[in-house]
């Protein structure tokens, strides 16, 4: 049961513009998103996370989009540049209460990003 | 702080064979993930291992196993290895207190001929 679907699938944009993935899941006990960005041969490194109790979340030329009645999220990346050119994945995870970590992540599939001069 | 180190980055079996893949989790962390990463597939949870017990398990045969030391390095084993088995093993380390990020290793390419 894929509890996170994960789209586009791949994903060509040009230098500057604007790149969105977006995500669904259906657990609602869910309440950590994170996204993972991943290179060849390489492995996912942590791009930037989000709680439920805020709608947004911004870093740097990355941002999360975070709808909780419609069970989605989003990435934005802006001003996309080559180098972002990676495939991104959207995780989703229940925080331990007890030792606030969030372990057992289940991912999307994947968009792969291609940015273009 | 150096990151989350796994060895061997390469590795080729054969069916039948095991295998124990190594993780060393960032300094200070005390919970390590293991995950399977194949192109049909995708990324799957495979357990967390935090103070030497498993407190997470996915839904993978009891082939797949682990294992975590006292000083937080965390082994996996493949038992009786199967073509399927052929995958990217990818390490994760968090630590407690307040912290939820999981920073992955470059993770260790099993080939299963």
């Amino acid at each position: 049961q894929q509890q996170v679907k994960q789209s586009p699938q791949s994903l060509i944009v040009q230098k500057g513009g604007i790149s969105i993935i977006n995500c669904a899941y259906e657990n609602t006990a869910f309440d950590y998103f994170p996204w993972y960005q991943q290179f060849p041969g390489k492995g996912p490194a942590l791009l930037i996370a989000i709680r439920p109790d805020v709608s947004e979340k911004k870093e740097g030329r990355f941002t999360i989009s975070f709808n909780k009645s419609a069970k989605q999220f989003s990435l934005h990346i802006m001003d996309s540049q080559p180098g972002d050119s990676a495939t991104y994945f959207c995780a989703a995870s229940m925080v331990s209460g007890s030792t606030g970590t969030a372990s057992k992540l289940t991912f999307g599939t994947g968009t792969r990003l291609q940015v273009t001069l | 702080k150096a990151g989350v180190t796994q060895t061997p980055r390469y590795l080729i079996k054969t069916r039948g064979q095991q295998v124990t893949l190594s993780c060393s989790p960032i300094s200070g962390h005390r919970s390590v993930s293991w995950y399977q990463q194949t192109p049909g597939q995708g990324l799957q949870f495979l357990f967390e291992y935090f103070s030497e017990t498993q407190r997470n398990k996915g839904n993978f045969p009891g082939r797949f196993s682990g294992r975590q030391f006292s000083n937080s390095r965390s082994e996996m084993n493949v038992s009786t290895l199967e073509l399927g088995d052929s995958a990217l093993y990818l390490c994760a380390s968090s630590s407690q207190g307040g912290l939820v990020e999981q920073y992955f290793g470059p993770g260790t390419r099993l080939t299963v001929t």
